[in-house]
């Protein structure tokens, strides 16, 4: 089973400043299956990034996504008020299970 | 707007069975791959279940598999998660979420696009 971790488990930010979350593999896989999710209390998750970099639509473009092999970037240049939420990381694609990482969230300082 | 309507959450006591449905609304259904994915109360996500569009494959993580049966009826537009011998451990959210596949330049990408907004399912005594 491929393992995802992210990094920090809580980000301490303030609005307008850049968020940089980490997803980080047990073993390497294809970019074309890594995805970032947002979730909000008491709502489904939100598609943001797929294969990696690719935004989904809708999605402002403040929302960036990097990386390959194990190392995986989520950042958020400018932090919105509406961007304070718990982050998703997950490996859909290939082998199963299909995993998510434990989370990021993002917290007002 | 693109839909997905879980229902079919409960209480139910450890042993029992329960079934979730998930309806779909506002796009073609027969032609779209599905998921089960849960949240335990306050924890993160585990993705379930898969089933192809013509429910020919079928997958489910290590934790439900021969408990949990997923299956579909593109007539009704509909999805379903048959749960049996239900345990503590499976209290959770559970939400059904639409898979995507995509092309770009040559590359094949996958995700689950459209989520529903869950339905509760509580095993306790």
């Amino acid at each position: 089973e491929i393992v995802l971790t992210q990094s920090p488990d809580t980000l301490s930010l303030s609005p307008g400043e850049r968020a940089t979350l980490s997803c980080r593999a047990s073993q390497t896989f294809s970019s074309t299956y890594l995805t970032w999710f947002q979730q909000k209390p008491g709502q489904a998750p939100r598609l943001l990034i797929y294969g990696a970099s690719n935004r989904a639509t809708g999605i402002p473009d403040r929302f960036s996504g990097s990386g390959s092999g194990t190392d995986f970037t989520l950042t958020i240049s400018r932090l919105e008020p509406e961007d304070f939420a718990v982050y998703y990381c997950q490996r859909y694609g290939g082998s199963r299970p299909w995993t998510f990482g434990q989370g990021t969230k993002v917290e007002i300082k | 707007e693109v839909q997905l309507v879980e229902s079919g959450g409960g209480l139910v006591q450890p042993g029992g069975s329960l079934r979730l449905s998930c309806a779909a609304s506002r796009f073609t259904f027969s032609k779209y791959s599905m998921n089960w994915v849960r949240q335990a109360p306050g924890k993160g996500l585990e993705w379930v279940s898969y089933i192809n569009s013509d429910s020919r494959t079928i997958y489910y993580a290590d934790s439900v598999k021969g408990r949990f049966t997923t299956s579909r009826d593109n007539a009704k537009n509909s999805l379903y998660l048959q749960m049996n011998s239900l345990r503590a451990e499976d209290t959770a959210v559970y939400y059904c979420a639409r898979d995507r596949e995509e092309i770009l330049l040559d590359y094949y990408y996958y995700y689950m696009d459209v989520w529903g907004e869950g339905t509760t399912v509580t095993v306790s005594s």
